[in-house]
């Protein structure tokens, strides 16, 4: 079992470019969560979709920021016109069904800087 | 919406004591609590979770202990180790609606040798 694969580990951006993340969560696991850690803020929860199916976004800035599930095996979550504050790791996690109550199981991360 | 306090920011304690890390919330549907391990420059690792319907759960040397009418959690580390040494997460969850983990601040814990 790889565990949640996300991709690139690594991603520097420009000012104003934009930031494509992805995650491969763990196979057989429906549902699919975002996170973004920063020092000064902590953990903080974006998006969630379970089944392919957005369920919950209420922590995605409203405005440059967008996620994706296009199929069982992958996720992105897009981020327009990136500014500094955006910088942070972006942690994808993925987990068994909700009513399994099983702890999500996080990717590596990815480290996005904006210069 | 739900908020968890993690109230000890560091701990360090000597190898082989005990050290105890104190959460809570405040959502009374909030039914789930897994605790995460995050080692420097590295993700979460999911150590240990405790639902509503128990008070206590072990696993090896790691003790959860859950107070509902406190709405208080605790993960208790015993015969500490120097490779416990990192930085831990609380979370809560809520069974039903969306599920997202609402996480606590965290605790640098360091063990001494």
């Amino acid at each position: 079992n790889a565990g949640v694969i996300q991709t690139p580990r690594h991603k520097v951006t420009g000012k104003g470019q934009e930031a494509t993340l992805w995650c491969e969560p763990i196979s057989g696991h429906s549902a699919v969560f975002w996170y973004r850690q920063t020092i000064v803020q902590g953990l903080e929860f974006l998006t969630y979709f379970r089944n392919q199916a957005p369920i919950d976004d209420s922590g995605m800035p409203k405005e440059r920021f967008s996620a994706q599930m296009p199929n069982q095996s992958h996720s992105t979550l897009k981020i327009q016109s990136t500014q500094p504050q955006d910088s942070a790791v972006y942690l994808c996690a993925s987990s068994l069904a909700q009513g399994d109550n099983q702890a999500p199981l996080f990717g590596e991360g990815t480290r996005l800087s904006v210069l | 919406g739900e908020k968890v306090e993690q109230h000890e920011s560091t701990l360090s304690v000597r190898e082989g004591d005990s050290a105890v890390i104190n959460c809570t919330y405040t959502d009374t549907a909030s039914s789930y609590f897994p605790w995460y391990k995050q080692e420097a420059g590295k993700s979460l690792h999911f150590v240990i979770d405790i639902r509503s319907n128990v008070d206590r759960k072990q696993s090896q040397r790691l003790i959860v202990l859950l107070d509902k009418k406190a709405k208080r959690f605790s993960l208790h580390i015993t015969a500490t180790q120097p490779e416990d040494s990192a930085i831990y997460f609380c979370a809560a969850a809520a069974s039903s609606g969306s599920w997202q983990l609402i996480f606590g601040s965290g605790t640098q814990l360091t063990v001494m040798p």
